[in-house]
């Protein structure tokens, strides 16, 4: 089944301790982007990628990083995490060309 | 870059009528406009979307309808149904500087009463 897959579903850390989201496509999609939802607010990009290696911050990269080694996985790392990243994060993708993003179930974080 | 302002926040509709959701964009070399439908404890699926060269794109119960000159667009969904119960995201897809980055608007949850 084509899918976006993400982990965990669920997570409440504390401040400062770092955490890392995965992400991971089965579509050979080219393009990978995550986004956070947020009350009042839709759905705001974090970062991006083209491809494989090629990375860039979208509206709100401060305090995230990510990486894309593979072409399957684009993990969002948060090294520090503060309250104000309490969110819900959805990891998305399409080929490229095509304007459908696929996403995935989302993972709902909160930091104490 | 680009900026999608959507309306209302919430839509509440009895089942068989009519709902209307609105967004506008503001950069003009936009070209691309899907709408994307949530249900709860899902991510965002694509129901249907418009290229800056069509006025208007119907599927089934659904249409979407494009004013370039405007600059807005706009989602209707006919004989409402309470399966239809979701948050709403309209996008716009950037030109210019913004070439290929999809801009969300706030979102509108619909509810459809029995």
């Amino acid at each position: 089944e084509a899918q976006v897959t993400q982990n965990p579903r669920y997570l409440i850390t504390v401040t400062g301790k770092k955490l890392t989201v995965t992400c991971s496509q089965n579509m050979n999609h080219e393009y990978m982007s995550w986004y956070r939802q947020d009350p009042g607010l839709g759905l705001r990009q974090i970062y991006y990628s083209m491809n494989v290696e090629v990375t860039d911050k979208g509206d709100v990269p401060e305090g995230y990083k990510v990486s894309r080694k593979e072409k399957r996985n684009f993990p969002l790392i948060l090294e520090s995490p503060s309250p104000n990243q309490t969110s819900l994060y959805f990891c998305a993708s399409r080929p490229q060309g095509s304007g459908e993003l696929f996403f995935g179930e989302g993972s709902r974080l909160t930091v104490l | 870059g680009e900026n999608v302002e959507q309306h209302p926040s919430t839509l509440s509709v009895q089942e068989g009528d009519s709902a209307v959701i609105k967004c506008t964009y503001s950069d003009s070399a936009s070209n691309y406009f899907p709408w994307y439908k949530q249900e709860l404890g899902k991510g965002p699926q694509l129901i249907i979307d418009i290229r800056s060269n069509v006025g208007e794109k119907k599927d089934q119960r659904i249409a979407v309808t494009l004013n370039k000159t405007a600059k807005h667009f706009s989602l209707h969904i006919t004989e409402t149904q309470p399966e239809d119960s979701a948050v709403y995201f309209c996008a716009g897809k950037g030109g210019g500087t913004s070439y290929g980055k999809l801009t969300f608007g706030q979102g509108t949850i619909l509810t459809v009463h029995p």
